[in-house]
């Protein structure tokens, strides 16, 4: 399809793992995103993985490529409140982005 | 730290009136855009410009355009704001020079609501 895919709502328990997948749609792209907004915020940059890396791990982030399958997903660790946000996943599209509709993550306490 | 400004966060407008909103970016970018974001339906593009004085039409152009007289600066206008136009503006702005590719760098958002 032509649309960056994600699922829409993920509830997690304070401390568990949280899992945001993503599929894109471009094989070619080069660079794919994690973009986190806040509550009446911008989208703040999260972490970027190049296309020839299978997996990036920044501190509680581990960002995991499967190019085959063309899918993208987001781990956080010891998932905290602070981490309630919306998720967008994107890849590089010509000079732009094609972004996903975003994953609004709820971290009850 | 880039920054991307957007110089409203909130307004109220009425149906029919023009409005302006203006965004700014310090890092020499070269690529500036203008999204708008509803709720479920994610970011939809509406225009944006790879230099000075040009411009190109994104997903959603229509009743929109824009004005690059500057290379920092990126306004969007409204000719005559409809209440379907009451939604969240982004600005953001890249450069294919800086690490990570076309990294896109966003400002805070402005809220327009058309009554």
């Amino acid at each position: 399809g032509e649309d960056v895919e994600q699922s829409l709502f993920l509830s997690v328990r304070e401390g568990d793992s949280s899992v945001i997948n993503c599929t894109y749609t471009d094989s070619s792209s080069t660079y794919l995103y994690w973009y986190k907004q806040e509550p009446g915020a911008g989208l703040q940059l999260l972490t970027y993985i190049f296309s020839n890396m299978d997996m990036k791990q920044d501190q509680r982030l581990t960002v995991l490529l499967n190019k085959k399958d063309k899918h993208l997903s987001l781990r956080i660790a010891d998932t905290q409140t602070g981490d309630s946000a919306i998720y967008f996943c994107a890849e590089e599209y010509n000079n732009d982005m094609r972004f996903g509709a975003g994953t609004r993550l709820t971290v009850k306490p | 730290d880039v920054k991307v400004t957007q110089s409203s966060r909130y307004l109220v407008k009425r149906t029919g009136e023009k409005v302006f909103l203006e965004c700014v970016q310090d890092m020499d970018h070269e690529n500036m855009f203008w999204y708008r974001q509803d709720p479920g339906l994610g970011l939809r593009l509406i225009y944006f410009s790879y230099d000075v004085k040009m411009k190109e039409k994104g997903d959603i152009p229509e009743g929109y355009s824009v004005s690059r007289e500057k290379k920092e600066r990126f306004s969007l206008i409204l000719e005559s704001a409809s209440t379907n136009q009451t939604s969240m503006y982004l600005c953001a702005s890249s450069s294919a020079r800086g690490e990570g590719g076309n990294t896109i760098y966003f400002g805070e958002g402005s809220w327009l609501t058309v009554v």
